[in-house]
């Protein structure tokens, strides 16, 4: 079945580590994203990109990093810099031609990352 | 720039109950709007949408109507279950944000049996 795994569900990691989370797509779809949800505030945007060794940053870049070498693959590294780190990670993907004036911007998730930092 | 107020939770309701989910929204243009729905430890599904003024999204017995007149979208169903507790995000998309998705703060619901 297509679809956007994430990995892992859960990590733990100390302060002062960096972390890298997975997430692959098989929807052959150009643009990817990732997203922090923390209690009451909604989905925040972290980075994304609209096409292989291209991406962007979102509203709340710091203290994370990305890369896109393949399509299918937009990996998040948490670093030691983010001070507050301890959320929900959620990968997202769309059709490139869904994100322009005839499309609806519609994406589709994963079943995220919980990160926990001890 | 963009931004989708919706309703704040938790909102809790027996089931069989009639749900009405208020979304408001400012935006140029004439954006996509959206209501995904996220059920417990989970990522987000799409639940409806709606690409233009006076369209109606509608699924599972949920309905939205496109108000371009009152900038609303508000979710509606006439009878929830158990099975509907979930957060649920209102959520719009446009040129004006280079049609990257611009979510309201979600709305807790759950029904008891």
């Amino acid at each position: 079945d297509g679809g956007i795994t994430q990995s892992p569900k859960y990590l733990f990691r100390k302060e002062g580590q960096n972390v890298t989370l997975s997430c692959e797509q098989n929807l052959n779809h150009d643009a990817m994203y990732w997203y922090r949800q923390d209690p009451g505030q909604g989905l925040r945007l972290i980075y994304y990109s609209q096409i292989v060794n291209d991406f962007q940053k979102g509203d709340i870049a710091e203290g994370y990093s990305v890369s896109r070498e393949k399509k299918e693959s937009f990996p998040l590294t948490v670093t030691s810099a983010q001070k507050n780190p301890t959320a929900f990670y959620l990968c997202a993907s769309s059709i490139q031609e869904d994100r322009g004036p005839m499309g609806t911007g519609e994406l589709f998730f994963g079943e995220g990352s919980r990160l926990t930092v001890l | 720039g963009n931004s989708v107020t919706q309703m704040e939770g938790p909102v809790t309701l027996s089931e069989e109950a009639f749900l009405t989910i208020n979304c408001t929204y400012t935006a140029t243009g004439y954006p996509s709007l959206f209501w995904y729905v996220q059920y417990p430890g989970e990522g987000l599904q799409l639940l409806l949408k709606a690409t233009k003024a006076d369209d109606k999204g509608s699924n599972k017995g949920f309905e939205a109507t496109y108000r371009k007149e009152t900038t609303s979208f508000h979710l509606e169903k006439g009878s929830v279950q158990v099975s509907d507790s979930a957060v649920y995000f209102c959520a719009l998309s446009g040129r004006s944000s280079n049609y990257k998705l611009t979510f309201g703060k979600g709305t807790l619901l759950t029904v008891n049996p």
